[in-house]
C-alpha cells in the first residue's frame, strides 16, 4: 500500500553513463516533483508536473531530463553523470499544485 | 542569504522537554510546510499552514504572516522524535523552498 514509490533505492554508477530513477504513487494525485538533497541535506526542487505538463523547471543541467508518461509516474533521467550529481533523489506528489506534499524514500545515487 | 532560516540548527533536548523550532523567511508565501526527516532518510509531511496555528498531538505549528516567522513545537518530547526538521514556504509558481534543518536529539 505504499503511497509514492522510487526505484532503485540505491544506484551506484560511473562518472560518463546515462542512468533513471523512476517514481510511482498511488494516491490519485496530479501533480508531482522532483527534489534533490545535497551532502548537506539542503533540499531544492527540480522539477514539477501537473497532469503530465511541465510547471516548475528550476535552474537545472541539460543532462537531466523528467518524463511523466500519465499522472502516476514521473520518471528521471540523467546522462552523461558527473560527480557533482552524487545526491538523494525525492520523488513527491500532492493533489493540485499547492496541496500537501507526499514524498517517495529517496533514491541515493553515488557517481564514481 | 537563504530566504528561508531555520534556528537553531542543532538542538539537543532532554526526555520530556517542551522544544522549539524557529523558521523566518524573507519573501511572500501562500503556504509555509514542516517537513519531518528521519534518519533513516524518509522526508514526512508535518503540517501545511497559512495562518494561525495547527495541532497534531504532541506537535504545534504556527505562523504569524505579518512578522514572516513561523515556529514548530514539540510537548512531552521523546527520544524518537529525534530527527532533523525542515521548513519550506511556498513562493511565487506553487515552487517549495526549503531551510536548512534543525537537527533534533532528545536523550532519555
Amino acid at each position: 500500500d505504499t503511497a509514492v514509490s522510487q526505484t532503485p533505492k540505491y544506484l551506484v554508477t560511473q562518472m560518463g553513463n546515462d542512468k533513471s530513477i523512476k517514481c510511482e504513487q498511488n494516491l490519485g494525485h496530479d501533480t508531482m516533483y522532483w527534489y534533490k538533497q545535497d551532502s548537506k541535506k539542503f533540499l531544492k526542487i527540480m522539477f514539477s508536473y501537473n497532469n503530465k505538463e511541465l510547471i516548475i523547471n528550476e535552474t537545472v543541467p541539460n543532462r537531466f531530463s523528467p518524463k511523466s508518461p500519465d499522472k502516476a509516474h514521473l520518471n528521471l533521467h540523467i546522462n552523461s553523470l558527473e560527480l557533482g550529481d552524487s545526491a538523494v533523489y525525492f520523488c513527491a506528489s500532492s493533489h493540485g499544485p499547492s496541496g500537501e506534499q507526499y514524498f517517495g524514500p529517496g533514491t541515493r545515487l553515488t557517481v564514481t | 542569504k537563504n530566504e528561508v532560516e531555520q534556528s537553531p540548527q542543532n538542538l539537543t533536548a532532554q526526555e520530556g522537554e517542551f522544544i522549539t523550532i524557529n523558521c523566518s523567511y524573507s519573501v511572500g508565501i501562500s503556504a509555509l510546510h514542516w517537513l519531518q526527516q528521519h534518519p533513516g532518510g524518509g522526508i514526512v509531511s508535518l503540517f501545511m499552514l497559512s495562518s494561525g496555528k495547527k495541532k497534531h498531538g504532541r506537535l504545534i505549528a504556527t505562523i504569524n504572516i505579518q512578522e514572516k516567522h513561523s515556529s514548530l513545537h514539540i510537548t512531552a518530547s521523546h527520544p524518537r522524535d529525534s530527527a532533523v526538521y525542515i521548513c519550506a514556504v511556498r513562493s511565487n509558481g506553487n515552487k517549495l523552498v526549503f531551510g536548512a534543518g534543525t537537527i533534533l536529539r532528545v536523550k532519555s
